[in-house]
């Protein structure tokens, strides 16, 4: 159980062009889902937080019009990178926290999406 | 703020050589979660272990444990025999209580040791 999707796992888009990324949790309900970037030969950076019905909460640093994050349902979290450029270019890699539940502590990782921008 | 420190960027260890990754934390909180995860190149992240701040006892599943020192608040991963199969990234992680109780906790990383194991 606790199996969490991505899609798509690699996507090459043009400069100035927008790309979303959906993350899945595919056998539970998932309040709470975590959005990373990680950078060639570095570690993972938390974007935001994702909480269904609300508005993400960001963390410092991260432009808000510029990584559009959507928890529509409490299965589904979308990241749109808009207007992205070759610095966009990351391994993006979500999480989901199955909650409410017994265990908030526990995260469930997707295998990530590699995006590059040309 | 928390904060998670492995200051072994490289490692390289021949087969069969026992190797131990090294983590150190800080955090302000009583109640907090510790984790390993391996990163192999593909990039998936595969969890290794979690341990709470409450229950220091070492930990063994096969080749692998796992040494939690909360008076030297130090989190380190020893891998015995190594094997080709064991090169990845290799990433602490701390999770520490915010907002309400129940809701999910957000994950501190450090910055990952790359370990390489030779035939």
């Amino acid at each position: 159980g606790a199996v969490v999707s991505q899609h798509p796992s690699r996507v090459i888009c043009k400069s100035g062009t927008s790309v979303k990324i959906e993350c899945r949790s595919l056998d539970f309900q998932a309040t709470t889902m975590f959005w990373y970037r990680q950078f060639p030969k570095q570690s993972l950076m938390l974007m935001a937080t994702s909480n269904e019905g609300s508005k993400a909460t960001y963390e410092q640093g991260v432009e808000k019009d510029k990584f559009l994050i959507n928890h529509a349902s409490l299965t589904l979290s979308t990241l749109t990178v808009t207007s992205a450029h070759p610095e966009d270019s990351s391994f993006y890699i979500c999480s989901a926290s199955q909650t409410p539940g017994p265990d908030p502590y526990e995260q469930y990782f997707g295998p990530g999406t590699r995006l590059t921008v040309t | 703020a928390q904060k998670v420190t492995q200051a072994q960027t490289e490692i390289s260890v021949v087969e069969k050589e026992d190797v131990t990754l090294d983590c150190v934390y800080e955090t302000r909180d009583t109640t907090y979660y510790l984790f390993w995860y391996k990163q192999p190149p593909s990039g998936e992240l595969v969890f290794l272990i979690r341990r709470n701040s409450f229950d220091e006892q070492n930990e063994i599943s096969g080749r692998y444990s796992w040494n939690f020192q909360k008076s030297t608040s130090s989190f380190n991963f020893t891998i015995t025999a190594s094997q080709v199969v064991d090169s990845a990234v290799y990433f602490c992680a701390l999770s520490e209580a915010i907002g309400l109780v129940g809701s999910a906790r957000q994950l501190t990383f450090g910055s990952g040791t790359q370990l390489t194991v030779l035939p």
